[in-house]
């Protein structure tokens, strides 16, 4: 029944490693995003895909790098993480031709120790 | 560019009280406007948005905002404050053209709704 599922839920990992977000929707929408919730709250976004395209690639360290298997799943790998990329990601959805009605995620707080 | 200042990092209200939430904006072109609430430990769900049309907007669970163009507001109010109402709240803007579905948030506000 979930809309839009993230896994996992909480991560927790040390300096250096590499590690992967999942997230997946089941409305039938064409357009995926990752946004960052930092320690302030503040929410910023990362990416954007559209039918599996890059259509938003925000100011983001090339370290993360989006991956769109299909149009229903849009995951986000890290590479040698750091202390800073500590925060909430949040993946969120819209229909086709709305993409200004965005359904989001439970989120992934992401802890780097 | 587009930005968003949300004034008032927390605000506490009493159970049945007004609740006045405010929100400005900064956008080159006409936008789009949004509320967004964030409950603990859960993603945001979207409260209501100003896209075309009337000014005066209604969302979920009783909530509403006046996008003010004159003002650069777009203020989130509700009547009477409920105790389910304690929450963060998010306003959001998103411009047109290579902005358009590109939303931009608010520093957000802390409800905290009191017996």
């Amino acid at each position: 029944d979930t809309a839009v599922s993230q896994t996992p839920k909480y991560l927790v990992t040390q300096m250096g490693n590499d590690k992967s977000i999942k997230c997946e929707q089941n409305l039938g929408h064409d357009t995926m995003y990752w946004y960052k919730q930092d320690s302030k709250k503040f929410l910023k976004i990362m990416f954007s895909y559209n039918n599996k395209e890059l259509i938003i690639n925000e100011t983001v360290p090339n370290r993360f790098s989006p991956k769109s298997p299909d149009k229903a799943h849009l995951n986000l790998h890290i590479n040698s993480l750091e202390l800073g990329d500590s925060a909430v990601y949040f993946c969120a959805s819209s229909p086709p031709g709305v993409p200004l009605e965005q359904y989001f995620g439970p989120g992934t707080r992401l802890t780097v120790t | 560019a587009q930005s968003v200042t949300q004034l008032g990092s927390h605000v506490s209200v009493s159970e049945g009280a007004l609740v006045l939430l405010r929100c400005n904006y900064s956008s080159s072109v006409p936008p789009y406007l949004f509320w967004y609430v964030q409950y603990p430990n859960q993603g945001l769900q979207l409260l209501l948005k100003y896209t075309t049309g009337a000014t005066l907007v209604k969302g979920i669970n009783g909530f509403e905002a006046e996008f003010k163009k004159s003002e650069t507001s777009f203020h989130l109010t509700k009547p009477s404050a409920h105790m389910s109402d304690a929450a963060e709240y998010f306003c959001a803007v998103s411009g047109g053209g290579t902005s358009y579905g590109k939303l931009t948030f608010g520093q957000g506000t802390i409800l905290t709704v009191h017996p």
